[in-house]
């Protein structure tokens, strides 16, 4: 068992480039979600998975984001036309339903400059 | 809506002294409740979790938390702190059959000689 492994580790873009990032969850865990979490801030709920199906969304997931699970494995988090409000860490968990033992990545620092 | 609120931005605490950190939520039903810890650059881990039964949970680490419903609190405990124990803590809330979490603003704990 290796965790939760999140890449990149920083990610430093222009406002108006589009970028992806990658989350490998804990093989057996079944739920997979993604947080944001800005500077002096909790993290803040975007999606979540359950396998390959996107259960819910927040609202602040706009249209520039997109989150994908294909075959319930990796996921990824696109932000696409990035504006300097997207700066924030990318957390990624995953857990087995039920269990609510969330296990979190060293999540993916994005700047946009 | 579900929501945590936790009044201390930032504690400080003299090594070996007592640590209790402060948690209040507002939800509805019976809310499961969590305490995470967060160290520079790194993801969230989980110290323990609440979900019914003793009001008093032991988690790793030498933590402990006591659900108080009257109160709405959830507050974390420790009775004697270690430099190591310097990071960032967060609780959380959920709820049975939801287990997006909604967390506070976090806790900044300082640890002096």
């Amino acid at each position: 068992d290796t965790g939760v492994s999140q890449d990149p580790r920083h990610k430093i873009t222009k406002r108006g480039q589009n970028v992806t990032f990658r989350c490998d969850p804990i093989s057996e865990h079944n739920r997979l979600y993604w947080y944001r979490q800005t500077l002096g801030q909790g993290p803040e709920f975007l999606t979540y998975f359950q396998n390959e199906a996107q259960l819910e969304k927040s609202r602040l997931l706009s249209d520039r984001f997109s989150a994908e699970r294909p075959k319930g494995s990796f996921s990824t988090l696109e932000i696409q036309r990035t504006e300097q409000g997207d700066s924030a860490m990318y957390l990624c968990a995953s857990s087995l339903q039920g269990t609510y033992g969330y296990t979190f990545g060293s999540g993916t620092r994005l700047t946009v400059v | 809506a579900q929501s945590v609120t936790q009044p201390d931005i930032h504690i400080t605490v003299s090594e070996g002294a007592s640590l209790e950190l402060r948690c209040n939520y507002s939800y509805g039903a019976t809310p499961y409740l969590f305490w995470y810890v967060q160290s520079p650059g790194q993801g969230l881990q989980l110290l323990l979790k609440y979900f019914s039964g003793d009001t008093l949970v032991q988690g790793i680490k030498g933590f402990e938390a006591e659900f108080k419903r009257s109160q709405s609190s959830f507050n974390l405990r420790k009775p004697s702190v270690h430099w190591s124990d310097a990071a960032e803590y967060f609780c959380a809330v959920g709820a049975k059959g939801n287990e997006k979490l909604t967390f506070g603003t976090g806790t900044r704990l300082t640890i002096i000689p």
